[in-house]
């Protein structure tokens, strides 16, 4: 089993639409959660940081960690075509590299 | 949030030639830098993590002769690709991390392509 699965997509929604990524994990010591964007050709955006368990809401984004499940999600309202991009989850035990998801490939339609 | 740029944006080299990549933390200080590579439509790879003032650690089946990274200020992380060939053409991008914060973050910055030929 890997440390991160992530569902590559590609996922692809109407504008407007809520969309729901999510990620699962396998290490209990995880504490540190990050969702990252990355648009083609260019660099991770961070996005949304979590420490432990609970909700983060920034805008139009929510992260979510569920630590008792190893399950943790994003979720973006009123998603926009400038939201397309693929979406990496991350996470780390603490001073370690973090370890990625493979990513997801969103394509919002107007 | 924490700007970190990487130069060149892009570079076309002939097989043989050594290539210097640059990582630099312009509004903080990465005490830790990380530099990945990335083939299309795949996730991050580590490579190695650095520590300013130390050798970097490399991962597993990552030769340490032909990526050499030197982190030798707090700024500044370079990554050289020695005699690149064709398989080395990728997308490398690195990251810094500013251990002296709470926050377990890493910022990126935009990648380098690089097209061995």
């Amino acid at each position: 089993q890997k440390e991160v699965e992530q569902d590559p997509g590609p996922l692809s929604v109407p504008e407007g639409a809520i969309v729901s990524l999510n990620c699962t994990y396998s290490n209990s010591a995880f504490q540190y959660f990050m969702w990252y964007r990355q648009y083609s050709r260019k660099g991770p955006e961070l996005l949304m940081y979590t420490y432990s368990s609970g909700n983060k809401e920034d805008g139009r984004f929510t992260a979510q960690v569920d630590k008792s499940s190893k399950y943790i999600s994003l979720f973006i309202r009123d998603s926009q075509p400038s939201d397309s991009a693929t979406y990496l989850c991350a996470m780390s035990a603490g001073n370690t590299p973090l370890v990625f998801g493979k990513g997801t490939r969103l394509s919002v339609i107007a | 949030g924490a700007v970190v740029s990487q130069h060149p944006s892009w570079v076309i080299c002939k097989s043989g030639t050594s290539v210097k990549i640059e990582c630099r933390s312009l509004d903080f200080q990465a005490t830790t830098m990380f530099w990945y590579r990335q083939f299309p439509k795949q996730s991050l790879m580590l490579m190695a993590t650095s520590n300013e003032g130390s050798k970097a650690t490399y991962e597993q089946g990552v030769e340490k002769d032909k990526f050499l990274i030197n982190h030798a200020s707090l700024t500044l992380s370079t990554l050289t690709v020695t005699s690149a060939h064709p398989e080395d053409s990728s997308f490398y991008i690195c990251s810094g991390r500013d251990t002296r914060r709470a926050q377990e973050t890493q910022y990126f910055g935009p990648g380098t392509r690089l097209l061995v030929l």
